[in-house]
């Protein structure tokens, strides 16, 4: 069975700092999709970065990168330039060939961003 | 505007009640999900669904139900609340893709206490 691994439960940054947010997974695929999501307090959960497994470049998306180790099977997320609107709970999830699109959760980190 | 709503946002209710969670989106989407999240936790999927008159259990065991009678409603059902049951449940929708890479887009939630 697929597991999700997030072991920091809360990070914090200094506005206009860089921060990274770490997550582990543990797969027996090779065709898999990972995710980071962003859930704001009380508003909707967003889609932050995704990246596909058989993609060895890093995918960006404007100041949010990821740094995948396939081998490692790690999946963090860099954060660079903070602004007070990152803070939320981000949440790393995966997708697999035999999941069909059902995403499996890590337990979620908790960022804090300080003016 | 396309997007994804769900109903009531909050709702308390005492032990025994029958209740119906609504989840509807305006997108179009053929895959629809309801995740149960405990205050601070991972989310879990407890049901999907892939299409009309497609509806499956996900990971998690929940006493709940669901139904797809169309394309764009997705509610939940719980006949008779228990205390267990309290907990944030969360709706979302895909396009069709098999891989699964496809961005689910998440509703609001609605936070379900149960006395």
């Amino acid at each position: 069975a697929q597991t999700v691994t997030q072991s920091q439960p809360e990070m914090s940054v200094q506005e206009a700092e860089t921060v990274t947010l770490s997550c582990t997974y543990d797969t027996s695929e090779s065709d898999y999709y990972l995710f980071w999501y962003k859930q704001p307090p009380s508003r909707q959960m967003i889609l932050v970065i995704r990246q596909e497994a058989y993609k060895q470049q890093n995918a960006t998306e404007n100041r949010f990168s990821v740094n995948f180790q396939k081998a490692a099977k790690s999946f963090s997320l860099k954060i660079s330039d903070s602004q007070l609107g990152d803070a939320a709970m981000y949440f790393c999830a995966y997708t697999g060939s035999s999941n069909t699109g059902k995403l499996i959760f890590g337990q979620g980190t908790t960022l804090q961003v300080k003016p | 505007e396309a997007d994804i709503y769900q109903t009531p946002r909050y709702l308390v209710i005492g032990t025994g009640k029958k209740i119906t969670l609504e989840c509807s989106q305006t997108m179009g989407h053929d895959k629809m999900y309801w995740y149960q999240q405990d205050p601070g936790m991972e989310l879990h999927l407890i049901h999907y669904s892939y299409g009309v008159n497609s509806t499956e259990k996900g990971d998690l065991s929940s006493e709940s139900t669901v139904s797809r009678i169309r394309t764009e409603h997705f509610p939940l059902t719980l006949e008779s609340a228990r205390p267990s049951h309290t907990s944030q449940y969360l709706c979302a929708s895909s396009e069709f893709e098999n891989s699964g890479r496809n961005e689910q887009f998440f509703g609001p939630g609605t936070r379900l206490t149960v006395l």
